[in-house]
């Protein structure tokens, strides 16, 4: 399988405190994407990294990625309660798109 | 400006019949993918299409097809519905099929 894998699969955390989740994949990629999703609803993209950057930051979120170890991780924050979500990584392999299973993460008030 | 749209939000449907699930990406993307979402699983692909061609294919059986039409909409076929195609299907857009892509909101399909 060439899914990739978030760690933690849950995550509680107190408002105000930084949330990171961390993904490992299996092979070689071109890009990695981050989306997290609502009350398994739709998803929201985040964050787009391609295999020859190593950080990128929007907002409040940085996304670093590690070709040599095959990971990534997704760090959010000063943590707002509407950040209670689920997140995901998604890599491409060929043509396909594979996300993993995703990090639970709650924003405790 | 309208994001992707997808109708219908919730179906139910009996064990063997066909189902078509319809998604309209946002105006300029020409890629369109497709994607299964069981409960507490991250979504499965099932195919990308660009420029009205198949540009990928997940691991699912020949029971589910797709198209996409000159306009760049597409719908999702499945046919002889088995109860283990419940889930939410969802649809994603993008400009390119290497790009960052835009969800609908989904539609939750039931067999019974």
């Amino acid at each position: 399988s060439q899914q990739g894998e978030e760690d933690p699969q849950a995550l509680s955390i107190q408002e105000g405190e930084n949330a990171t989740m961390n993904c490992s994949y299996k092979t070689s990629i071109n890009n990695l994407q981050w989306y997290r999703q609502n009350s398994g609803r739709g998803l929201v993209h985040l964050i787009l990294i391609r295999s020859n950057e190593r950080e990128k930051h929007s907002g409040r979120l940085r996304v670093t990625l590690d070709t040599s170890k095959k990971s990534s991780s997704l760090l959010i924050t000063a943590s707002r309660a509407a950040d209670t979500a689920s997140y995901f990584c998604a890599t491409d392999w060929g043509d396909k798109i594979i996300f993993g299973k995703g990090t639970r993460l709650h924003i405790l008030p | 400006d309208a994001g992707v749209t997808q109708s219908p939000t919730h179906l139910i449907k009996t064990r063997g019949q066909h189902v078509t699930l319809r998604c309209s990406p946002i105006s300029g993307h020409k890629s369109v993918s497709w994607y299964q979402q069981v409960l507490g699983q991250g979504p499965q692909f099932i195919f990308q299409y660009y420029e009205k061609e198949e540009r990928g294919r997940g691991n699912f059986p020949d029971r589910f097809s797709a198209r996409q039409f000159p306009n760049y909409s597409s719908e999702l076929n499945v046919n002889a519905l088995l109860l283990g195609d419940s889930a939410l299907y969802l649809c994603a857009s993008s400009t390119g099929p290497v790009q960052g892509s835009f969800f609908g909101q989904g539609t939750r399909l039931t067999v019974v």
